[in-house]
C-alpha cells in the first residue's frame, strides 16, 4: 500500500512569491493535515481538511491557505513568502475514523 | 494551551536500552504517539498508546503511560545504530491536531 506522497521534494522561492505544495493521502484516507517544521520552532499544526472542508486551523496568518480536492488530495498555498517560512512542510492523513496520522516525506521550502 | 516537553538529547551504547521521556499537560488526550524522524525525512509512526492503558509492548519498543503524572516514556531494547534519530512524542486533543514535543535526539555509539 502506497504511503502519503508529497511534491515537490524541494522548493526554492524568493521573498514575496507564492508557493504551492501538494499532498496525496493514503488510499482510503479522507482527512489531511499540514504541519510546519521550522528550525528552532518544532512541529506546528497548520491546517486540517476532512471531506473537502477546512476543519481546524493553527496559529498561522491567512496567507497560509489550502484546499482539499474530491479525490482527497490537498494543496497548501503560501502567499507573500517571508524568509521565516523556510521550513519542512509535512502532510499527514487519517481515515477519519481513527486518530492515527501517517506522515509523508515532506516538502522542504527555502525562501531566499 | 497544550504543552508537550521532552529532553533534548540522549546518548547510549549499542546493545543498551534507551529510555526517552515525555511530559504533557492536556488530560483529555485520547491517544499518545511516538514518531521517529531520520535526517531529511518525514515522520515515521513507531507506536501509540490509548490513554486508558498503562503499558504497550511492540517488539523492542515498550511504552509506559503514567496518566496521573502525565508522563510518557519510550523504551527501546537492544538499541542499534540504526535507531539513531530524533524521536517525537505527540498527543491529540480537540480538533484532532497533534501537539508535538520538541524531539529527543538519540545517538547510539558503537
Amino acid at each position: 500500500e502506497a504511503g502519503v506522497t508529497q511534491s515537490p521534494t524541494h522548493l526554492i522561492k524568493t521573498r514575496g512569491q507564492q508557493a504551492t505544495l501538494r499532498c496525496s493521502p493514503i488510499s482510503g484516507h479522507t482527512s489531511v493535515y499540514w504541519y510546519q517544521q521550522a528550525l528552532g520552532l518544532g512541529l506546528q499544526f497548520l491546517l486540517w481538511y476532512d471531506e473537502g472542508e477546512e476543519r481546524n486551523r493553527g496559529n498561522f496568518p491567512p496567507r497560509f491557505s489550502g484546499r482539499q480536492f474530491p479525490n482527497y488530495s490537498s494543496e497548501l498555498n503560501v502567499n507573500a513568502l517571508e524568509l521565516e517560512d523556510s521550513a519542512l512542510y509535512l502532510c499527514a492523513s487519517t481515515t477519519g475514523s481513527t486518530d492515527t496520522q501517517y506522515f509523508g516525506p515532506g516538502t522542504r521550502l527555502t525562501v531566499l | 494551551g497544550e504543552d508537550v516537553e521532552q529532553s533534548l538529547f540522549l546518548s547510549v551504547r549499542e546493545g543498551d536500552s534507551s529510555v526517552i521521556n515525555c511530559t504533557y499537560t492536556d488530560s483529555s488526550s485520547t491517544y499518545l504517539y511516538w514518531y521517529k524522524q531520520e535526517p531529511g525525512a518525514g515522520l515515521q509512526l513507531l507506536t501509540y498508546i490509548f490513554s486508558n492503558m498503562d503499558m504497550k509492548q511492540d517488539q523492542r519498543l515498550t511504552v509506559l503511560l503514567n496518566k496521573k503524572d502525565k508522563h510518557l516514556s519510550l523504551r527501546i531494547a537492544d538499541t542499534q545504530t540504526g535507531d539513531s534519530a530524533i524521536y517525537f512524542c505527540a498527543d491529540n486533543n480537540a480538533g484532532n491536531m497533534l501537539t508535538f514535543g520538541g524531539g529527543t535526539r538519540l545517538m547510539v555509539k558503537p
